[in-house]
């Protein structure tokens, strides 16, 4: 079946610090991937997603490039603030034409940024 | 906009008990989801319902029921609670069943079980 793999299960960095969190999926057809974050006390929210081989999803400041070629969708930001602090989960979706509309997630991966 | 409100917060229940959880949504949406979530583990599904009435399996639904008597709300029962449960249970909505959508969170419930 559909699985996603994140790498880093927690991520401690400082302000103003390079982030990637690691994400690589196994699935066949084209699925839609997707980064979603949950602040504490929050249900996860859609940080953006991607649809095609080599697009670019983006969202306050956060970027992720769709790659079918090595099937991963790593997370990236320049430099992290300590508002940034969440739980981020890489996602995809069923096949096209499946009509289910149910994602799989990956294992989510903490991120502490220090003041 | 729109929200989904999942009640309650917080299920204290003994083991072997019957506990369930409520989920409306005003987003209008065919759509609804229940997810558990564990930490290391992230988001497996339980249940899905595409439209009222209907309700499909998901990956965990062992030991769980559903229902989705009108299209706003979706229910889900544990049907004997297990000290190993012991997880937040988070329902989520999207417009409709087509690959792709965004599916839409509530804050989650969080099950303990004395």
């Amino acid at each position: 079946g559909d699985s996603v793999t994140q790498t880093e299960g927690q991520v401690a960095l400082s302000e103003e610090d390079f982030l990637t969190i690691h994400c690589n999926y196994s699935a066949s057809g084209y699925p839609t991937l997707f980064w979603y974050v949950q602040y504490p006390g929050e249900g996860p929210q859609l940080l953006f997603r991607a649809s095609r081989d080599k697009e670019k999803g983006s969202s306050r400041g956060f970027e992720a490039t769709y790659d079918k070629g090595t099937t991963s969708f790593h997370l990236r930001k320049a430099s992290v603030q300590e508002s940034d602090s969440a739980v981020y989960y890489c996602a995809l979706s069923d096949q096209p034409g499946a009509n289910t509309g149910k994602l799989t997630f990956g294992h989510g991966t903490i991120l502490r940024v220090h003041p | 906009g729109g929200i989904i409100t999942q009640t309650p917060k917080f299920l204290i229940g003994q083991e072997g008990q019957k506990l369930t959880l409520k989920c409306q949504q005003n987003f209008n949406h065919d759509t609804m989801y229940w997810y558990r979530q564990d930490s290391g583990k992230g988001l497996r599904l339980i249940y899905y319902s595409i439209t009222e009435n209907d309700l499909q399996k998901g990956d965990l639904s062992e030991g769980y029921d559903a229902s989705r008597e009108k299209k706003s709300s979706f229910s889900l029962t544990v049907t004997s609670a297990q000290k190993n449960e012991m997880a937040v249970f988070l329902c989520a909505s999207s417009i409709d069943r087509r690959s792709g959508n965004t599916l839409y969170f509530g804050e989650g419930s969080r099950l303990i079980v004395v």
